[in-house]
């Protein structure tokens, strides 16, 4: 079945330790989009790309980066993570055609 | 402002009463509508989607929804609940063309009493 995968599915890391969470996916969508989630909140946009092209929302901070070095994969990295960074992460794809977006089952991070 | 609205946090039903989460928006142009469901832990399912056509949508799990453009609402029903909907459902807009985002709701958590 085509999907959406992410990995891992909990990632524990220290205060100030990069992390890198990956994407990947079997839909050829042309948009790759992360989002992150806090508790009991809708999820928050990131940044996305279309193709290579990538589009930052103007409040993600810049601890938060991104590479998508294909069509099938597209990892987040959070420089230097801090204890407002635990979330839940969603990776996102959709076609050009079509803004319908199908989502990942998310990374939890959990930073100490 | 394009905005997303889900007027109620939290809605509690018994298992097999009838359910209608409300959705309204505000949306420049004719946006494309969904409902997601997000269970604890998990990432976001899709529901139902509503491109044209029918305004009336059948999704997975029994649930439906109803697009009345008057209302700019947007909302779902399921005329039996049953104990594993208990969730967070979220309402989304997005573009019709040129724009990829999304614009959510802050979500409605059900829950379901046995």
């Amino acid at each position: 079945d085509a999907m959406v995968i992410q990995n891992p599915r909990y990632q524990v890391t220290q205060f100030g330790k990069p992390v890198t969470l990956s994407c990947s996916q079997t839909l050829n969508h042309n948009v790759m989009y992360w989002y992150q989630q806090k508790s009991s909140q809708a999820p928050k946009l990131l940044f996305h790309y279309y193709d290579k092209d990538f589009n930052n929302e103007a409040d993600t901070p810049d601890n938060f980066q991104s590479r998508r070095p294909n069509t099938s994969f597209c990892f987040l990295d959070i420089r230097s993570p801090g204890l407002g960074d635990a979330a839940m992460y969603l990776c996102a794809t959709s076609s050009r055609l079509v803004n319908e977006q199908f989502f990942g089952p998310g990374t939890r991070l959990t930073v100490l | 402002a394009q905005s997303v609205t889900q007027p109620d946090i939290h809605i509690t039903v018994s298992e097999g009463a009838s359910l209608e989460l409300r959705c309204n928006y505000s949306y420049g142009a004719t946006p494309y509508l969904f409902w997601y469901v997000q269970s604890p832990g998990q990432g976001l399912q899709l529901l139902l989607k509503y491109f044209s056509g029918d305004t009336l949508v059948q999704g997975i799990k029994g649930f439906e929804a109803e697009f009345k453009r008057s209302q700019s609402s947007f909302n779902l029903r399921k005329p039996s609940v049953h104990w594993s909907d208990a969730a967070e459902y979220f309402c989304a807009v997005g573009g019709t063309s040129g724009t990829y985002k999304y614009i959510f709701g802050t979500g409605t958590r059900l829950k379901v009493l046995a």
